[in-house]
């Protein structure tokens, strides 16, 4: 059974740095793209950023709110993903959450397995 | 960046419904869309990718359609289970992006 657990989510200053992870089992995680999302209280779902397989050199991809602030990694041998996020505004008070992108096709989609989410709360 | 702007926003409607939900993109695509649904504490579910392959699992009643500007998921009869948010996403380019959500509430 595929299984993502995030985890790392906490209240943090404007300014402040925090770290997400997600742990991953039940499929080969090396072999998937994976991406985070998230969800400000209340409102829809904003793509947040992507991370390639080894195949495609582990490049990203960043929402442009996010870009310069948020850097995405991966873990192969310990089948991890982790948000790195720096500068926090109060708007990027959210839940976090981790999918694993899967390829279709010509084309690689998100979210065909989520985490359960994390809480991320910005506030002074 | 790609703008999808879902319709409608919200609708009431009864179980055995037959609903339909638009997705148009600010510039036309192919077939690179997928549909979630969300229930209320919990995380989106693939329900639909390629624009209308059904994800595995995932009831008969769901069906998308659509290319270039104008997508579609259509809910052949509603079922209490389906009350819930859709969302749509494109991945025909970055950033992806979002509609800002269906809300299917009981009519």
């Amino acid at each position: 059974e595929v299984q993502l657990v995030e985890s790392g989510g906490d209240l943090v200053q404007p300014g402040g740095s925090l770290r997400l992870s997600c742990a991953a089992s039940g499929f080969t995680f090396s072999d998937h793209y994976m991406d985070w999302v998230r969800q400000a209280p209340g409102k829809g779902l904003e793509w947040v950023g992507r991370i390639r397989d080894k195949a495609h050199s582990y490049t990203t991809e960043y929402a442009a709110s996010v870009k310069g602030r948020f850097t995405i990694s991966r873990d192969d041998s310990r089948n991890s993903l982790s948000l790195q996020m720096n500068s926090l505004k109060t708007e990027d008070t959210a839940v976090y959450y981790c999918a694993r992108g899967f390829c279709y096709g010509d084309t690689c989609y998100a979210g065909g397995n989520w985490g359960q989410g994390t809480l991320v709360t910005v506030s002074s | 960046d790609i703008q999808l702007t879902q319709s409608p926003s919200f609708l009431s409607a009864s179980v055995g419904d037959r609903v339909t939900i638009t997705c148009r993109a600010s510039q036309a695509f192919s077939i690179y869309l997928a549909w979630f649904q969300q229930k209320p504490g919990k995380a989106p579910k693939l329900l639909i990718y390629a624009a209308s392959t059904l994800q595995s699992g995932v009831p008969s009643r769901f069906s998308g359609s659509g290319s270039g500007t104008e997508f579609t998921l259509t809910i052949s009869s509603l079922q209490p289970e389906d009350f819930a948010t859709y969302y749509c996403q494109q991945l025909q380019s970055y950033p992806l992006t979002f509609g800002g959500g269906t809300k299917v509430e009981i009519k």
